[in-house]
């Protein structure tokens, strides 16, 4: 298994300003996942947070609005840019262990954007 | 494309009761699927993974099904209490990637 803290859990932001959430593992891990959850809707898959390169976005996410950071095999981070109140929504960020397949979650940051 | 349907939406039982969620999918090429539970304003919990070639998985009161071949999964909770109350999510993950397709969730609240 692993345990996930994942920073700030919450926040209220401005329009226009940026947040840079954290991901940090206790393990060393294979992947790390960012996901998007808005309000009252399941996960959407944001990126895949690659160590060393750039991250690899899913259609509808671009790195100048969500730009990811994998400096080393335990540690990401997911900046929101330029953010506005449709980016109201929980972020969570998502691991696999080596050897496994199953996924494990941090427990989110909710970010509110007014 | 994997789509995945979580039935019903929302869920209340009285106390006591057993709980029978259901997770069914378009594409039968899984690798596993997973179940988590959410509680408001949080992040996932795993509870169960089951292996494609797995027929079901138990862990306490909790135990998962899996039918590959019809696309379905079910999760059982046993004798519920108001602790269980929360959203519970299914998830698959394709025999080939890594990338989960997630179900719409089913709130359940069990009342005291």
């Amino acid at each position: 298994s692993a345990v996930i803290s994942q920073k700030p859990s919450r926040d209220i932001c401005q329009r226009g300003t940026s947040l840079t959430i954290q991901c940090q593992v206790d393990s060393q891990v294979t992947m790390m996942f960012w996901y998007r959850q808005q309000p009252g809707q399941s996960l959407t898959l944001i990126a895949t947070a690659n160590q060393g390169s750039e991250a690899t976005y899913e259609s509808g996410f671009v790195i100048d609005k969500f730009p990811i950071s994998r400096p080393n095999l335990t540690f990401s981070t997911l900046t929101v840019s330029n953010m506005s109140p449709e980016d109201s929504s929980i972020y969570l960020c998502s691991v696999e262990v080596w050897g496994g397949t199953e996924a494990f979650f941090g427990q989110g940051t909710r970010l509110t954007v007014v | 494309k994997q789509e995945v349907t979580q039935i019903p939406a929302a869920l209340s039982v009285p106390e006591g009761e057993n709980l029978v969620l259901n997770c069914s999918f378009t594409d039968s090429a899984i690798y596993n699927l997973q179940w988590f539970r959410q509680d408001p304003g949080k992040g996932l919990t795993s509870l169960l993974l089951i292996q494609s070639s797995q027929r079901e998985q138990t862990s306490g009161r909790l135990n998962a099904s899996l039918d590959k071949s019809s696309g379905r999964s079910t999760l059982y909770i046993a004798a519920s209490q108001p602790g269980d109350s929360a959203t519970y999510l299914c998830a698959v993950r394709p025999s080939v990637g890594n990338k989960l397709t997630f179900g719409g969730g089913t709130r359940v609240l069990v009342k005291p």
